[in-house]
């Protein structure tokens, strides 16, 4: 099975930068995502790394490093719109897609 | 509009009672979840699909029974219905395994 871990909370100031940190323990990998998910909404999809290395996409940059069975999301020039949980996922080889219990940002003024 | 609908919305339901959370989607998505999201607890897999016809367990299955007939639609059944099970229950769906999944807008259940 997974073990996923990730921070419970953090808070940050608009404008700076926050790095979520999560590391997993699984059977076997398939590849580790990054889902943001607003108070009372879905979660919507943010990142997929399956190799090791930097994703970016904007504001927002996954590294994966699968030796080390450790992910962290970063994002940068934070706005007040990114206050949300932030949710690590990791995939196993038995294509199980499993949830870490995710990191609420708050960002204040 | 191309996408993933569960009903009901909310529901709540006296213990004992059957019940079947509705989840279709249209985009010919061949893996599909169930999740109950619990406040502390994040998101936990009950059942998942990775095509029509085959189904598997995920972290907490007992208490909950899936069928997937057809590519669109997998439904989750609680067959008695405990108040252990309120809780907010998302479905998703993605074209592969190992592809980004969508989630439908979520059903609030309570049991009381």
């Amino acid at each position: 099975g997974q073990n996923i871990d990730q921070p419970t909370e953090m808070t940050a100031t608009e404008g700076a930068i926050v790095q979520i940190n999560c590391t997993y323990q699984t059977s076997g990998f398939n590849g580790l995502f990054w889902y943001q998910q607003h108070a009372g909404e879905a979660p919507t999809f943010l990142s997929y790394n399956v190799l090791d290395g930097l994703e970016e996409k904007g504001r927002f940059s996954s590294f994966l490093s699968r030796s080390k069975g450790y992910s962290y999301l970063l994002l940068k020039e934070l706005q007040m719109k990114d206050s949300a949980s932030y949710l690590c996922a990791v995939l196993s080889n038995d294509y199980k897609l499993s949830f870490g219990a995710g990191t609420t940002v708050t960002v204040r003024a | 509009i191309a996408g993933i609908t569960q009903a009901p919305t909310s529901q709540i339901l006296a213990a004992g009672r059957r019940m079947t959370l509705r989840c279709t989607q249209d985009m010919r998505h061949n893996a599909m979840y169930w999740y109950r999201q619990d406040l502390g607890l994040g998101l936990r897999l009950i059942h998942y699909s990775n095509t029509a016809g085959t189904t598997g367990k995920g972290e907490v299955p007992d208490g909950y029974s899936v069928s997937r007939a057809n590519t669109d639609d997998f439904p989750l059944t609680l067959a008695s219905a405990v108040p252990s099970q309120t809780s907010v229950y998302f479905c998703a769906s993605s074209p592969t395994e190992n592809t980004e999944a969508f989630f439908g807008q979520g059903t609030r259940l309570t049991v009381v």
